[in-house]
C-alpha cells in the first residue's frame, strides 16, 4: 500500500488560496489519489479524488503530476470554516483481494481571520 | 434523510463491561467499515463488510465482533472493554466493494472507558 506524506499543519488567513502537498513515492499503476477534509466531531468527507493531470469541483482542484508521485491540493480563497484536518489518501482496484485505505496524521489546516 | 447514521452518539462506561454500537446507511451501499480514530487522531480500519460479508479484518482483539444482519447495517460489539478502547468510532459506507470509491462516514460513536 502507497504510503503518503503531507505537512502536519499549516495556517492561512481568509481569502487566501491554500495548497497542501502531498508525496506519494510508490503509488502503484492502478492507485487513486483522495482528498479526505474532517472537521473537530465529524466523520471525514470526501473533498476529490483523482488520478492524473488536474482534477476540479465546486470545492476544490487537485495537481496530480505526470510521475504521479505527488499530488496537490488547492483550495481557493479559504475561509474560517476550511479550518479542518485534510487527508491525502492513495488506493485503487487490485486483483486477488479487497483494497483498504490507510489515512495517515492528515494536515491540519488552520485558517485565521 | 441521514446518510450513515450512528447510535449512541457518547458512550461512557466502566472497564469490564460489554457494549455495542450501531450503524445503519440509507444509500444503498454493499460496503460499510468501522474504524477507530484515537486521542493522536489516526484513523485507523478495523473491518470491513460487502453485502454481510466479512472482507477486512485488521488486527483488531477478539474482543471486538462486528455483525452485519443486512447490508444496510453494520454493528460493532465490544465485550471486556479496556481504557484502551476510549476512541471515537466511525461507520462508513461505499458503493461497490472498492474502498477507493468514495466513502461517507457517520458522525461517530465517542467511547469513554473508564
Amino acid at each position: 500500500l502507497a504510503k503518503t506524506t503531507q505537512p502536519i499543519s499549516m495556517d492561512s488567513y481568509e481569502g487566501q488560496e491554500v495548497n497542501i502537498t502531498c508525496s506519494h513515492n510508490n503509488i502503484a499503476t492502478n492507485d487513486y489519489i483522495t482528498w479526505y477534509q474532517q472537521f473537530p466531531s465529524q466523520g471525514p468527507r470526501f473533498i476529490i479524488q483523482g488520478y492524473k493531470t488536474k482534477v476540479t469541483n465546486e470545492v476544490a482542484s487537485l495537481f496530480i503530476p505526470a510521475d504521479r508521485k505527488s499530488s496537490t491540493l488547492s483550495l481557493p480563497r479559504v475561509s474560517l470554516s476550511d479550518t479542518a484536518v485534510y487527508y491525502c489518501l492513495v488506493g485503487g482496484p487490485f486483483s486477488g483481494g479487497y483494497n483498504k485505505l490507510i489515512f495517515g496524521a492528515g494536515t491540519r489546516l488552520a485558517v485565521h481571520p | 434523510d441521514t446518510a450513515v447514521s450512528q447510535t449512541p452518539k457518547y458512550l461512557v462506561t466502566q472497564m469490564g463491561n460489554d457494549k455495542s454500537i450501531k450503524c445503519e446507511q440509507n444509500l444503498g451501499h454493499d460496503t460499510m467499515y468501522w474504524y477507530k480514530q484515537d486521542s493522536k487522531k489516526f484513523l485507523k480500519i478495523m473491518f470491513s463488510y460487502n453485502n454481510k460479508e466479512l472482507i477486512i479484518n485488521e488486527t483488531v482483539p477478539n474482543r471486538f465482533s462486528p455483525k452485519s444482519p443486512d447490508k444496510a447495517h453494520l454493528n460493532l460489539h465490544i465485550n471486556s472493554l479496556e481504557l484502551g478502547d476510549s476512541a471515537v468510532y466511525f461507520c462508513a459506507s461505499t458503493r461497490g466493494s472498492d474502498s477507493y470509491n468514495e466513502q461517507f462516514f457517520g458522525p461517530g460513536t465517542r467511547l469513554t472507558v473508564l
